[in-house]
């Protein structure tokens, strides 16, 4: 399978705290995304980081990836309610428009 | 909105009946994708259209039949349907640069789908 792995399944953190999610992939890849879904939604792109990067910023977002270690992870500073939702990365073959997802981590913030 | 609008939301159908998802993008976007949600799964990709063109069909059962008539339009035509195939289905739309362009993948809200 050429999909990727998030982990943990699930998350549960108190408001204020951050929250760290890991994802591995098999494939060479050309770039890897985070994207967001708010539960019965559609996903939303958070973040992008190319092959040549090693870590990214947007906002209280941070990405980290290891190529070497095939693996990213996304960091979210100071949680709030509204981050509660499920997490997905994605990752993309060279000179492929194609993305594959991984089943995503669950992160819940509790107030 | 995202710029990807699927209709309808919520979808309730007998195993008999025929029925369409419809998913509509004016972002200018050449690539669409029909994509199943199922419980604690990975997204599975079932179709990929670049420029009105598929690309893939991820050995979709044939009750799942696409319609892409233009860049914009992307349809999903369902019959015969089995409990199973119950599932948030979600469209997407891309630019077909590597890993679909520095802005991703724009998606929809998706139909939520209930086969009974």
């Amino acid at each position: 399978s050429q999909q990727g792995e998030e982990d943990p399944q699930a998350l549960s953190i108190q408001e204020g705290e951050n929250a760290t999610m890991n994802c591995s992939y098999k494939t060479s890849i050309n770039n890897l995304q985070w994207y967001r879904q708010n539960s019965g939604r559609g996903l939303v792109h958070l973040i992008l980081i190319r092959s040549n990067e090693r870590e990214k910023h947007s906002g209280r977002l941070r990405v980290t990836l290891d190529t070497s270690k095939k693996s990213s992870s996304l960091l979210i500073t100071a949680s709030r309610a509204a981050d509660t939702a499920s997490y997905f990365c994605a990752h993309s073959r060279s000179n492929d428009y194609k993305l594959s997802f991984g089943a995503g981590t669950t992160v819940t913030v509790r107030a | 909105e995202t710029g990807v609008t699927q209709t309808p939301r919520h979808l309730v159908m007998g195993m008999t009946n025929k029925k369409s998802l419809k998913c509509e993008q004016h972002l200018g976007h050449n690539a669409m994708y029909w994509y199943k949600q199922s419980a604690k799964k990975p997204l599975e990709l079932m179709f990929v259209y670049n420029f009105k063109e598929q690309t893939e069909n991820n050995s979709v059962p044939s009750r799942f039949s696409p319609e892409c008539p233009n860049s914009s339009h992307l349809f999903l035509h369902l019959h015969t349907l089995q409990p199973e195939d119950s599932a948030l289905y979600l469209c997407a739309s891309s630019l077909t640069g590597t890993g679909g362009g520095a802005y991703g993948y724009t998606f929809g809200s998706g139909t939520r789908l209930t086969v009974v």
